[in-house]
């Protein structure tokens, strides 16, 4: 079936890299995103990658995809304390890409 | 602001009772879909119209339903409430790309928050 896991909670320290990872369980899927939830907000799409590409980077996000073990990971630079915020990771279904499963979420804290 | 807009923002009311949550996508977007947040499921796809039409369905209850409308704006109704059913609605919206594709992103509205006592 479907399933997608991540660690719930992450702590870093203000100006540290922050990796948060995931896994997924469905060799088909398309693309893989990487959404961040503030507060009382709805969900933001960080960056997505395809489902054919090893690494995609973005200013300062960089997402790492190994599809042999099914393993999805965002790394930001310089982790500011704006950065606080759930992150989501996500797989479209095969043929329909806005149907998504989504992780359980990550809390990632920024310590000043 | 991702444009697409949701009402009520928050909604309170009593087990048994059937609500209507109301959906306005983005501007020029076709598809319109509906996820439900909870602590327990998570984040969990209900449901999908494309220009109207159920294009897909996931998790989505008996009791619950939705359509899209020709203006595209779409609604979400809840009937026969439990204390299960409080969550964060979403509704997102999206833009095909030729040939029927999505873009890869979705547009999330701010969500309304569904409490049953």
């Amino acid at each position: 079936g479907e399933d997608v896991e991540q660690s719930l909670f992450l702590s870093v320290r203000e100006g540290d890299s922050s990796v948060i990872n995931c896994t997924y369980t469905d060799s088909s899927s398309t693309y893989l995103y990487w959404y961040k939830q503030e507060p009382g907000a709805g969900l933001q799409l960080l960056t997505y990658i395809f489902s054919n590409m090893d690494m995609k980077q973005d200013q300062r996000l960089t997402v790492l995809l190994n599809k042999k073990d099914k393993h999805l990971s965002l790394r930001i630079a310089d982790t500011q304390t704006g950065d606080s915020a759930i992150y989501f990771c996500a797989e479209s279904i095969k043929g329909n890409t806005g149907k998504l499963i989504f992780g359980q979420g990550t809390t990632l804290q920024v310590k000043p | 602001d991702s444009g697409v807009t949701q009402t009520p923002k928050h909604l309170i009311t009593a087990t048994g009772q059937r609500v209507t949550l109301r959906c306005s996508p983005r501007s020029g977007d076709l598809s319109v879909y509906w996820y439900q947040q909870s602590l327990d499921q998570g984040l969990q796809f209900l449901i999908q119209y494309y220009n109207g039409e159920e294009r897909a369905k996931g998790n989505i209850l008996e009791r619950f339903s939705a359509q899209q409308f020709p203006d595209l704006h779409s609604e979400l109704n809840l009937s026969s409430l439990e204390l299960g059913d409080s969550a964060l609605y979403f509704c997102a919206s999206s833009f095909p790309t030729g040939g029927g594709g999505i873009t890869g992103e979705l547009f999330f509205g701010e969500g309304s928050r569904l409490t049953v006592l």
